[in-house]
């Protein structure tokens, strides 16, 4: 079985506080994924990697930054983090770019920015 | 780029009955559309996809559609149980290849009426 694992599920931080939030697949897949989800928009891709050390912006990367130093943890950082980005976060792996190949999720963090 | 539209947002049915979720989708270029179904407290997984070159596919009580001259496609759900009630969300991609991406509908909050 497929294994996403996020490092937290639930993290309240402070306005202006750097926050990394952890993502880590143990099925050696190429591709990972960090979306954000809120309610009536569905989930909206951050970043993307489809390699170690390769990123790729997705459509709303703005105040998010991502590393992934090592092909089984995709990290996403905030680096100042504001209000307007409380909301799920949702990590997923992906076995590589064919068009088939599933993606797989984690259950989430909901980050809280007071 | 492309955009995923679904309808509706929320849907009540009565166990037993069907359900029926519907996207439209802009890109006349995406080929692969998946279904995703995410329960209470989890991230989402994929229930079903469907192909550009097939117009129906069916998984038990689970079937997809596809109009690729009007651009959409369809969820069904039939003999629908408790255990159905969730959120699910349609998505849209193009191709293959290592940057290839899904655009995700907006949701749709699925409930089964005891």
């Amino acid at each position: 079985d497929v294994k996403v694992t996020q490092s937290s599920r639930y993290l309240v931080k402070r306005t202006g506080e750097k926050v990394f939030l952890e993502c880590v697949q143990d099925m050696d897949h190429e591709n990972m994924f960090w979306y954000r989800q809120d309610p009536g928009l569905g989930l909206r891709l951050i970043y993307f990697s489809y390699d170690v050390k390769m990123k790729e912006k997705g459509d709303i990367p703005e105040g998010y930054s991502v590393s992934r130093e090592k092909k089984e943890r995709f990290s996403l950082i905030l680096e100042s983090a504001s209000t307007n980005q409380t909301s799920m976060y949702l990590c997923a792996s992906r076995p590589s770019g064919r068009m088939e190949d599933t993606q797989y999720f984690g259950p989430g963090t909901r980050l809280t920015v007071l | 780029g492309e955009n995923v539209e679904q309808h509706p947002s929320t849907l009540s049915v009565q166990e037993g009955d069907s359900a029926v979720i519907k996207c439209t989708y802009s890109d006349s270029a995406s080929n692969y559309f998946p279904w995703y179904k995410q329960e209470l407290g989890k991230g989402p997984q994929l229930i079903i996809d469907i192909r550009s070159n097939v117009g129906e596919k069916k998984d038990q009580r689970i079937a997809v559609t596809l109009n690729k001259t009007a651009k959409h496609f369809s969820l069904h759900i039939t003999e629908t149980q408790p255990e159905d009630s969730a959120v699910y969300f349609c998505a849209a991609s193009r191709g293959g290849g290592a940057t290839n991406k899904l655009i995700f509908g907006t949701g749709t909050l699925l409930a089964v009426q005891p």
